[in-house]
């Protein structure tokens, strides 16, 4: 079945530097994949939608020169965390649509410090 | 917009019994209903959905049921085994697979006892 591969599984950083998470579909091509959040024992929220080749549209609240979303291919998005800070630490969830359906990467667990 | 309920948020049940998770929405256009499974420490995984013009979907152990006219949908599982434990979220959504619109409750931590 269709697959989405997210990289990397955990990451710690130190505040103030950036953090770049992947996602990748790997047996299909996904033109729009999406990007959560989740703090524990909550449940997804969306932060933006991310299109192949322009522009990613972000959910309300969300700051987007602090959410870099890039997505250059039809089987890649990237997410960067830039300047990251302490309240940025949480589990971030990528999914990607394949024809009707959504699938999901494994989450990156970020902490800063 | 869209507003989910979910409950119960933990559910403690011995191993073969039944589990039943509720979810009601707001938005009566809303025409897709997808349940996922969360294991801890990994993304959901989409383990079955309905559409709104169906009343009701199984799947082996798997079975939703929707009630359009309530608004309500809601999971089934039964002859449960240690491997159900996670947490599960439903979702409405006006798209069928979208995500813009796929709006989740807030989800049930199922626990099933040996």
């Amino acid at each position: 079945g269709a697959v989405v591969s997210q990289h990397p599984s955990r990451v710690i950083c130190k505040s103030g530097t950036s953090v770049k998470i992947e996602c990748r579909s790997l047996d299909f091509q996904a033109t729009t994949m999406f990007w959560y959040r989740q703090f524990p024992k909550q449940s997804l929220m969306l932060m933006a939608t991310s299109n192949e080749g322009s522009k990613a549209t972000y959910e309300q609240g969300v700051e987007k020169d602090k959410f870099l979303i890039n997505h250059a291919s039809l089987t890649l998005s990237t997410l960067t965390v830039t300047s990251a800070h302490p309240e940025d630490s949480s589990f971030y969830i990528c999914s990607a649509r394949d024809s009707a359906f959504l699938h999901f990467g494994n989450g990156t667990r970020l902490t800063v410090t | 917009g869209e507003n989910v309920e979910q409950h119960p948020s933990t559910l403690s049940v011995q191993e073969g019994d039944s589990a039943v998770i509720k979810c009601t929405y707001s938005d009566s256009a809303s025409n897709y209903f997808p349940w996922y499974k969360q294991e801890l420490g990994k993304g959901p995984q989409l383990i079955i959905d309905i559409r709104s013009n169906v009343g009701e979907k199984k799947d082996q152990r798997i079975a939703v049921t929707l009630n359009k006219t309530a608004k309500h949908f809601s999971l089934h599982i039964t002859e449960t085994q240690p491997e159900d434990s996670a947490v599960y979220f439903c979702a409405a959504s006006l798209v069928l697979g979208g995500a813009d619109g796929l709006t989740f409750g807030k989800g049930t931590h199922l626990i099933i006892q040996p």
